[in-house]
């Protein structure tokens, strides 16, 4: 199957600081990347949708502001948490598919960021 | 808004034993899965359900799929330790070009000896 790759794979942080995460699909073209949050005990919740070479489209109630995401090419996604503060603490997971993977409804997950911010 | 309900949140089960997590979702889809999850890690994709009256086993897990209630199912049979995991269903939103998942909240399963 498919491989995804995240890194850092933990980061620990100043409150303030910013924090970029890279995720990267490393054997196919990704044109849609998906970046989620999971708070401890918590489910998954989808923060944002990018398409390669678009803007990203955020779910509600996730600041774009301070969840930047680049998808500047087919294999390649960040996620920079700008101004970080204790709250942003979680796990950040991205998942990647293709026009043509999606038709079978397959995304493929990274194996996730550890962030914590002290 | 698609919403996803999973039950129960909680279960801890005797080896050997069997048992059901239920998935229900409140609109039409046309894509359900099933995951898993160890601690600190990343999801592992256990099944795709892609319609109506779908059924899925691999080893001691089989999943099915009843688009007409809105439901998925995750049986167990004779659970063993290393089962032990958090098992999420997700359901991909009909429409739309960019097929989002909306996930349940999980179910956290604890298999004892």
């Amino acid at each position: 199957g498919a491989v995804v790759s995240q890194h850092p794979s933990w980061v620990i942080c100043k409150s303030g600081t910013s924090v970029k995460i890279e995720c990267r699909s490393l054997d196919f073209q990704a044109t849609t990347m998906f970046w989620y949050r999971q708070f401890p005990k918590q489910s998954l919740m989808l923060m944002a949708t990018s398409n390669e070479g678009s803007k990203a489209t955020y779910e509600q109630g996730v600041e774009k502001d301070k969840f930047l995401i680049n998808h500047a090419s087919l294999t390649l996604s960040t996620l920079t948490v700008t101004s970080a503060h204790p709250e942003d603490s979680s796990f950040y997971i991205c998942s990647s598919g293709t026009s043509g993977r999606a038709v079978y409804n397959e995304q493929f997950f990274g194996p996730g960021t550890r962030l914590t911010v002290l | 808004e698609l919403k996803v309900e999973q039950n129960p949140l909680f279960l801890s089960m005797q080896e050997g034993k069997n048992y059901t997590i239920y998935c229900n979702y409140s609109t039409t889809s046309d894509r359900l899965y099933w995951y898993r999850q160890d601690p600190g890690k990343s999801l592992e994709s256990l099944f795709v359900l892609l319609s109506n009256g779908a059924v899925k086993q691999e080893g001691r897990l089989m999943a099915s799929l009843d688009t007409k209630a809105r439901l998925s199912t995750l049986h167990i049979t004779a659970a063993v330790h290393d089962l032990s995991a958090t098992y999420f269903c997700a359901v991909r939103s009909s429409g739309g070009s960019n097929y989002k998942l909306t996930f349940g909240k999980g179910t956290l399963l604890t298999v004892n000896p």
